[in-house]
């Protein structure tokens, strides 16, 4: 299957600090990618669609400001936590779909201290 | 608004018992996906399932979709403790791109 790629898998990071978080697909090229949260113990939340060349759309509720999402290549998008706070530590994981499956990457623990 | 639920959200399953995880969604979809989860680790793709009345089978688990009752289920045939994880169903929208999870079932497999 379709790999997606998502390292190092575990961020710490200060309050008040940017952090970037990546999704590569390894063997494929996705001109679209999806990011999700999840808090412990809860289900994943879409927080945007993320487009090869074009603007990121965001799901409602979702601060585009504050979650800068950048796919500057097939192969690579980038999700930006600015400004990040203890609130935002979360399992972030992104997708990409290859036919009629969604892969998932291993996603990445971001810890805001 | 798309909704889905998962029930029960918490299972304790019996070595060699069957058992079954329901998903209802509240509005029309193209395409159903159910996922299992183990502990801090990312979701692993079990099925997808595309259109009424499909069925599909791996192993020890089964998953149907009915899209006129809006319902899909995922049946556990003689459960052991490999099993043990959580599962989420998955329903997709915008040409089943973007997903809207379940809550999650989580199950556990004892002896």
């Amino acid at each position: 299957g379709a790999v997606v790629s998502q390292h190092p898998s575990r961020v710490i990071c200060k309050s008040g600090t940017s952090v970037k978080i990546e999704c590569r697909s390894l063997d494929f090229q996705a001109t679209t990618m999806f990011w999700y949260r999840q808090f412990p113990k809860q289900s994943l939340m879409l927080m945007a669609t993320s487009n090869e060349g074009s603007k990121a759309t965001y799901e409602q509720g979702v601060e585009k400001d504050k979650f800068l999402i950048n796919h500057a290549s097939l192969t690579l998008s980038t999700l930006t936590v600015t400004s990040a706070h203890p609130e935002d530590s979360s399992f972030y994981i992104c997708s990409a779909r290859v036919n009629e499956k969604l892969f998932f990457g291993s996603g990445i623990q971001l810890s805001v201290l | 608004e798309l909704k889905v639920e998962q029930n029960p959200l918490f299972l304790s399953m019996q070595e060699g018992k069957n058992y079954t995880i329901y998903c209802n969604y509240s509005t029309t979809s193209d395409r159903l996906y159910w996922y299992r989860q183990d502990p801090g680790k990312s979701l692993e793709s079990l099925f997808v399932l595309l259109s009424n009345g499909a069925v599909k089978q791996e192993g020890r688990l089964m998953a149907s979709l009915d899209t006129k009752a809006r319902l899909s289920t995922l049946h556990i045939t003689a459960a052991v403790h490999d099993l043990s994880a959580t599962y989420f169903c998955a329903v997709g929208r915008a040409a089943g791109n973007k997903l809207t999870f379940g809550g999650g079932t989580r199950v556990l497999v004892k002896p």
